[in-house]
C-alpha cells in the first residue's frame, strides 16, 4: 500500500490570490496525477506529472492556469493561480502504486 | 461529454440488505473498471475492480459485475452496514479521443445504510 498526503487540507483564499498545494507520496513512484472535484462534479483529471519532464494537461487545463512542479520521485505541487470563485473545489493528487490507484485526502478550496 | 454515468445520485438501504450501486459508461476503449469509497474530508479509497476480459468479481461482501455489451457495471454490497454509508464512484480506464491512457470518474453516488 501508499500513503499519500497533502497540505494544506483546506484554504480561504481571496480572488486574484495564488495558491500551491503539495502531494507527498511515502514512495517512489513515475506518475502522480492532480484532479478537481467541483460541487456535484465527477473527480477531474487536471494534468499528469512525470518527474522530468513537463506536466501533460487535460483539454480545458492549462500552464497558466495550474502550474505543476514534480522535482523527484515523491514530490509535486499543484498551484491555482489568479483564482476565482469557479476555482473553489477539492483538489487531490493521486499515484499508482503497484496497480493500485492511492489518493490523497484532498485540499479544500474556498475563493471568497 | 460524459463518459462514466452514475444516475443515481444516492440511495438508501438498509441494513443488511443488498446495496446495488449502478454505472453505465459510453466508451468502448475502456478496459478496466474500478469502484472507489469516498468518506467525507477523505480522499477516495480503492474498493474493487475488474477487468474488461472478465463478467464478475468478487472480494467479500463486495461484487462488480460487468456487462460489456450493455456498457453497464454495477457493485453489489451484501449485506450491507452502516459503515458503508458513503460515497462511490465508478470509475474507467482507457483512451478516448486521441487523449492519453486515463482514469474517468463518475459524478458518485451517495449510499446511505440505515440500521
Amino acid at each position: 500500500s501508499a500513503v499519500i498526503s497533502q497540505k494544506p487540507s483546506r484554504d480561504i483564499c481571496q480572488r486574484g490570490t495564488s495558491l500551491t498545494i503539495q502531494c507527498q507520496v511515502d514512495s517512489q513512484v513515475t506518475m502522480m496525477f492532480w484532479y478537481r472535484q467541483q460541487p456535484g462534479q465527477s473527480l477531474t483529471l487536471i494534468a499528469t506529472a512525470n518527474q522530468g519532464s513537463e506536466a501533460t494537461y487535460e483539454s480545458g487545463f492549462v500552464i497558466d492556469k495550474f502550474p505543476i512542479s514534480r522535482p523527484n520521485l515523491t514530490f509535486s505541487t499543484l498551484t491555482v493561480s489568479n483564482l476565482s470563485p469557479e476555482d473553489s473545489s477539492i483538489y487531490l493528487c493521486s499515484a499508482p502504486v503497484s496497480d493500485e490507484q492511492y489518493f490523497g485526502p484532498g485540499t479544500r478550496l474556498t475563493v471568497t | 461529454d460524459q463518459q462514466v454515468k452514475q444516475n443515481s445520485p444516492s440511495l438508501s438501504v438498509q441494513e443488511g440488505r443488498i446495496s446495488i450501486l449502478n454505472c453505465d459508461y459510453t466508451n468502448s476503449m475502456f478496459d478496466y473498471f474500478l469502484w472507489y469509497k469516498k468518506y467525507p474530508a477523505e480522499g477516495p479509497t480503492f474498493l474493487i475492480s475488474i477487468s474488461s476480459i472478465k463478467d464478475k468479481n468478487e472480494d467479500g461482501r463486495f461484487t462488480v459485475f460487468l456487462n460489456k455489451s450493455a456498457k453497464h457495471l454495477s457493485l453489489h454490497i451484501v449485506p450491507s452496514q452502516p459503515g458503508d454509508s458513503a460515497v462511490y464512484f465508478c470509475a474507467a480506464f482507457g483512451s478516448s479521443g486521441g487523449s492519453n491512457y486515463k482514469l474517468t470518474f463518475g459524478k458518485g453516488t451517495l449510499l446511505t445504510v440505515n440500521p
